[in-house]
């Protein structure tokens, strides 16, 4: 079954401790994305990845690291979370072309005390 | 990418066809309209897209005015498991993949 799945789907931690969400796709696909949404602001875009070793920031990057060491796989990394990113976080993938409609994981519901 | 504008709200009775409206008034030629739902926190899920012809996929059919302003997403046969949030999206198709600019969308309740 095609998919993209993240992990873990919910997590409480404390601020300033490193944290990573895992993200996998089994679709080839070479665009992967992160996104988080809140009350009232909608999915805002933090990273997106167009291919293997090629990422770059979206809309709200600041306090997020990514990285792209295989084409199925996009990891979320927070250095020193805050509580200001409590959120619920979608990871996201889609081929290039011809279509391109992206396919949602789960989401990764975090809440930073 | 042009911005939309749709409804806050809308209800439908189970059965009935459910016609989402959106408003594109500054799309651009080369611009596509999408639809995604999102029931309750789960992911968003792709429905359709369309540039100016009429589109039709198993669950769902999209109208798109002659001028483009605006586009119509209709279910033909509303039920309890399309209750959701839908959104409109218009975005540039250049053959690459980009990031999708989500506003509020309609949230459809469907009730018996």
């Amino acid at each position: 079954e095609a998919q993209v799945t993240q992990n873990p789907r919910y997590l409480i931690t404390v601020t300033g401790k490193k944290l990573t969400v895992t993200c996998s796709q089994n679709m080839n696909h070479e665009y992967m994305s992160w996104y988080r949404q809140d009350p009232g602001l909608g999915l805002r875009q933090i990273y997106y990845s167009m291919n293997v070793e090629v990422t770059d920031k979206g809309d709200v990057p600041e306090g997020y690291k990514v990285s792209r060491k295989e084409k199925r796989n996009f990891p979320l990394i927070l250095e020193s979370p805050s509580p200001n990113q409590t959120s619920l976080y979608f990871c996201a993938s889609s081929a290039v072309r011809p279509r391109h409609e992206q396919y949602f994981g789960p989401g990764t519901r975090l809440t930073v005390t | 990418d042009a911005k939309t504008t749709q409804p806050p709200s809308m209800d439908c009775a189970e059965g009935r066809a459910a016609n989402l409206p959106c408003n594109h008034s500054t799309i651009s030629g080369n611009e596509y309209v999408y639809w995604y739902r999102q029931i309750h926190s789960q992911g968003p899920q792709y429905i359709i897209h369309g540039l100016k012809n009429n589109e039709t996929n198993e669950m769902a059919s999209l109208i798109i005015t002659e001028d483009r302003k605006s586009s119509t997403l209709i279910l033909p046969h509303a039920t309890l498991r399309d209750t959701a949030v839908y959104y409109c999206i218009v975005r540039g198709n250049t053959g690459t993949a980009s990031k999708l600019t989500f506003g509020t969308g309609t949230r459809l309740q469907v009730t018996l």
